[in-house]
């Protein structure tokens, strides 16, 4: 089964700083990986999707990459802002199956003004 | 692209009581997820529907649990007999054959 672990749990920063938030995978057989950004009590926005033939994603201060053989994904945020502070989530898809998404815990992020 | 919705967005219920949740994917996705996410984990796949099949549950989805996508649009989750293990919020997705996946607002449910 696969298990996504998200280090660390919680991060404050202050505003300006750039950040890196961590995930790693048991299985590298994945298809794809995602992050996602969920504010209190509301669903979740799609962030970056990497293909797993695909080493790296970007969309404006939102950097992604993706290493399959070390199970790992990284999100860099650049220049954080208080408007960035939300709960960030990676997950993972199967190469088969569902194709339904493995969730880390999640990091619960703030960006102190 | 209205985006998925869900209904209702909170339900208090009583414990033993039934509850049934609505999920509206994006029109021309054939692929709907619900979830299930409790107050500081990850959300965990329930079921998956390809069209108006149901392709596939997780262990998590107890008998009490069942799950309808009849014409292949809308998706009905319901949960008899409730129990306080049940409070969570229930998410709903949908996506196309290859594509990411687009969440709902999520329906809230807490049992009392």
């Amino acid at each position: 089964k696969q298990e996504v672990t998200q280090i660390p749990a919680a991060l404050s920063v202050p505003e300006g700083e750039n950040l890196v938030l961590n995930c790693s995978f048991t299985d590298s057989a994945i298809y794809n990986l995602q992050w996602f950004r969920q504010d209190p009590g509301k669903g979740l926005t799609s962030l970056l999707l990497i293909q797993s033939s695909q080493r790296e994603q970007t969309s404006g201060r939102l950097n992604a990459s993706l290493d399959k053989s070390s199970g790992r994904s990284t999100l860099y945020i650049a220049a954080s802002q208080p408007g960035d502070s939300a709960t960030y989530l990676c997950a993972a898809v199967h190469q088969t199956g569902a194709n339904n998404l493995f969730f880390g815990t999640g990091t619960r992020l703030t960006v102190i003004p | 692209d209205t985006g998925v919705s869900q209904d209702p967005r909170h339900k208090i219920t009583k414990r033993g009581q039934n509850v049934t949740f609505r999920c509206d994917p994006i029109s021309e996705h054939n692929r709907l997820y619900w979830y299930r996410q409790t107050l500081g984990q990850g959300p965990e796949f329930l079921t998956y529907f390809q069209n108006e099949a149901q392709l596939e549950k997780s262990r998590l989805l107890s008998d009490r649990f069942s799950a309808e996508r009849p014409k292949g649009s809308f998706s009905t989750l319901e949960i008899q007999r409730t129990e306080q293990g049940d409070s969570a919020m229930y998410l709903c997705a949908s996506s196309p054959d290859t594509g990411k996946e687009h969440f709902g607002p999520g329906t809230r449910l807490t049992v009392t």
